[in-house]
């Protein structure tokens, strides 16, 4: 099994500001990592697959990086509706598939 | 693009069982292998189980092995989870998600809303 481990548990960060979220996996997931978003009492949302590919309608301030076994996801200028909590994920291996632990973003 | 709800969750007593389903809409649901995800409170999300287009291929956690049933129906477009044995680690919002590709090797596009699931006495 893939463990995947994010970083920071929590990111302070001011509105216009740029935050950068770490994910490290277990072993080589190569570039099948996903990031979602998932903003409070709402589901998940898909913003990046393949490690650096925008999902449909995701903003371009959101930047996907990274191969093998460690993966960046970058916010640049941080708006209101950007303060949630990401949760990346491996589908290289599976069953299972599986998730971080989660970074929430929050207003400083 | 595939709508998803969710529907069926509830409060249960330890032991007891629920099913819960997820009705699809706006795509071809045949075509998308179906999961369930859930989430306890304030906590991650953590994968459940996973059905494949036409049922050949089931994956379970082993946290819900022997326990949860993952079906579908392609003719009514819908998703099943059968839960037994039910414990209160069981606790959480269930969500189905679908993934999309043919090689299954992909993410998980669309989520529904999710349905509570509370186990406790």
């Amino acid at each position: 099994e893939r463990v995947m481990t994010q970083s920071p548990a929590t990111l302070s960060v001011s509105p216009g500001e740029g935050a950068t979220l770490s994910c490290r996996a277990s072993q080589s997931v190569s570039s099948n990592l996903a990031w979602y978003q998932q903003r409070p009492g709402q589901a998940p949302r898909l913003l990046i697959y393949g490690a650096s590919t925008r999902a449909t309608g995701i903003p371009a301030r959101f930047t996907g990086s990274g191969s093998g076994t460690e993966f960046t996801l970058t916010i640049s200028s941080l708006q209101s509706e950007d303060f949630a909590v990401y949760y990346c994920q491996q589908y290289n291996n599976w069953p299972p598939w599986t998730f971080g632990q989660g970074t929430k973003v929050e207003i400083k | 693009e595939v709508q998803l709800v969710e529907s069926g969750g509830g409060l249960v007593k330890p032991g007891g069982s629920l099913r819960l389903s997820c009705a699809a809409s706006g795509s071809t649901f045949s075509s998308y292998s179906m999961n369930w995800v859930r989430q306890a409170p304030g906590k991650g999300l953590e994968w459940v189980a996973s059905i494949s287009t036409s049922s050949s291929r089931i994956y379970y956690a082993d946290s819900v092995k022997g326990r949860f049933t993952i079906s579908r129906d392609n003719a009514k477009n819908s998703l099943y989870l059968q839960m037994s044995s039910l414990r209160a680690e069981d606790t959480a919002v269930y969500y189905c998600a679908s993934r999309h590709c043919t090689d299954g090797v992909c993410p998980f596009d669309d989520w529904g809303q999710g349905t509570l699931v509370t186990v406790s006495s």
